[in-house]
């Protein structure tokens, strides 16, 4: 069974500019989740889908957006990037969500690089 | 607020030799706790859980230890191996808070031959 895919894998941006980053979970998997990771803050909750609703919000500003389709591919958007934008975006896929003992499978990452 | 810390950044172990990874939490209300592994230009990969209600779960070499009233895991990996070198994470979930972890900073774990 394919694992999370994310894609692209490395992006460069300028300030000011929008980013789209995309999530495909593994087969079967409806819930995705989204996590930022810098070397200050470590891995920080941005938000999770279900069936194409948002379930859950961790503490960003409304720059960070995602959505997730009927496939339960899921897309995350940075508008108007900041310096601090800069981290790994890792996507993670799960069964169902809330469920303690469904664990959840984290793809490679989508490296952003804002300058 | 930092409510899942790791206060050692790294640690360094010969193979065969047992190494600890320390965790502390400070919400009371997490009920479920997961450690992570993770290689460079990877994304973290699921070692082993515990829930609140157990103090120990075992999974090969790789055992957490849960002690609630110090609000304090600990994962233990017997014995350890050069492949083991990466970065652990330890996480912690609350019920009704979906699919949220709170992750540690992470402890750089390296095995020495």
């Amino acid at each position: 069974k394919a694992g999370v895919t994310q894609t692209p894998r490395y992006l460069i941006k300028t300030r000011g500019q929008q980013v789209t980053l995309s999530c495909s979970p593994i087969s079967g998997h409806r819930s995705v989740s989204w996590y930022q990771q810098t070397p200050g803050q470590g891995l920080q909750f941005l938000f999770e889908y279900f069936s194409e609703t948002q379930r859950n919000k961790g503490n960003f500003p409304g720059r960070f957006s995602g959505r997730q389709f009927s496939n339960s591919r899921s897309e995350m958007n940075v508008s108007t990037l900041e310096l601090g934008d800069s981290a790994l975006y890792l996507c993670a896929s799960r069964l169902t969500p809330g469920l303690a003992g469904y664990e959840q499978y984290f793809g490679p990452g989508t490296r952003l690089t804002v300058t | 607020d930092q409510q899942v810390k790791q206060n050692s950044p790294s640690l360094s172990v010969q193979e065969g030799r047992i190494s600890i990874l320390n965790c502390d939490y400070t919400n009371s209300m997490f009920d479920y706790f997961l450690w992570y592994k993770k290689y460079p230009a990877e994304g973290p990969t699921f070692l082993i859980s515990i829930s609140s209600i157990k103090d120990k779960n075992e999974d090969g070499r790789f055992t957490v230890f849960l002690n609630k009233s110090a609000k304090h895991l600990s994962l233990h990996i017997v014995p350890s191996q050069p492949g083991d070198s990466a970065v652990y994470f330890c996480a912690a979930s609350l019920t009704g808070g979906g699919n949220k972890l709170t992750f540690g900073t992470g402890t750089q774990l390296k095995v020495e031959l």
